[in-house]
């Protein structure tokens, strides 16, 4: 159980185009999802926080106009990278917990490799 | 604002060996600690959630401890394996949101 999936698993675009990337919660509904992004023999860095519904709550210095989020059910939320850019390729990874309370787990999807060319 | 740090940043060891990894945190304030396991261009496989009410819990040949106190934990390995080999990140969350992770460590198991 607690399985969660994301489309796709690498994605190549040129400069100046935009990417859509999905992030499901399988087998569970999902207040809360997140999205990381995580650059080579780097840790996790959160970008952002959304919850079934609402406008997601972005990190200090992640562009909520390139980075639109929308998290329009229960068990999907995408992340789509507007006007990517070089400096945008990054491995992407989402999460998404079942409740809305802080005790309970987060459950991490597989990851999207994005290169920009 | 939190920092998680990990120490070694990478390990070499030869199969068999028992071995520790090492977090710590510098706000004790935390509502648990979890510990992953990163393949090389994959993402994340929870291996042990600490609940900050709890001192350790066990899966297997993993243990991880957690100290609040001291802002500590470690993960320790028994009896090492070549499919062991992998990053270990671990990760504390501070409230109801926020999940702030460590650097990794780079663990490689010889055979």
């Amino acid at each position: 159980g607690a399985v969660v999936s994301q489309h796709p698993s690498w994605v190549i675009c040129k400069s100046g185009t935009s990417v859509k990337i999905e992030c499901r919660s399988l087998d569970f509904q999902a207040t809360t999802m997140f999205w990381y992004r995580q650059f080579p023999k780097q840790s996790l860095m959160l970008m952002a926080t959304s919850n079934e519904g609402s406008k997601a709550t972005y990190e200090q210095g992640v562009e909520k106009d390139k980075f639109l989020i929308n998290h329009a059910s229960l068990t999907l939320s995408t992340l789509t990278v507007t006007s990517a850019h070089p400096e945008d390729s990054s491995f992407y990874i989402c999460s998404a917990r079942p409740g809305t309370v802080g005790l309970d787990e987060q459950y991490f999807g597989p990851g999207t490799r994005l290169t920009v060319t | 604002k939190q920092e998680v740090t990990q120490i070694p940043a990478a390990l070499s060891v030869p199969e068999g060996e028992n071995l520790v990894l090492n977090c710590s945190f510098t706000d004790s304030a935390i509502y648990n600690l979890q510990w992953f396991r990163q393949d090389p261009g994959k993402g994340l496989t929870s291996l042990l959630l600490i609940q900050s009410s709890q001192r350790e819990q066990t899966s297997g040949r993993l243990n991880a401890s957690l100290d609040k106190s001291s802002g500590r934990s470690t993960l320790y390995i028994a009896a090492s394996q070549p499919g062991d080999s992998a990053t270990y990140l671990c990760a504390v969350r501070g409230g109801a949101n926020n999940l702030f992770f460590g650097t990794g460590t780079r663990l490689t198991v010889i055979p």
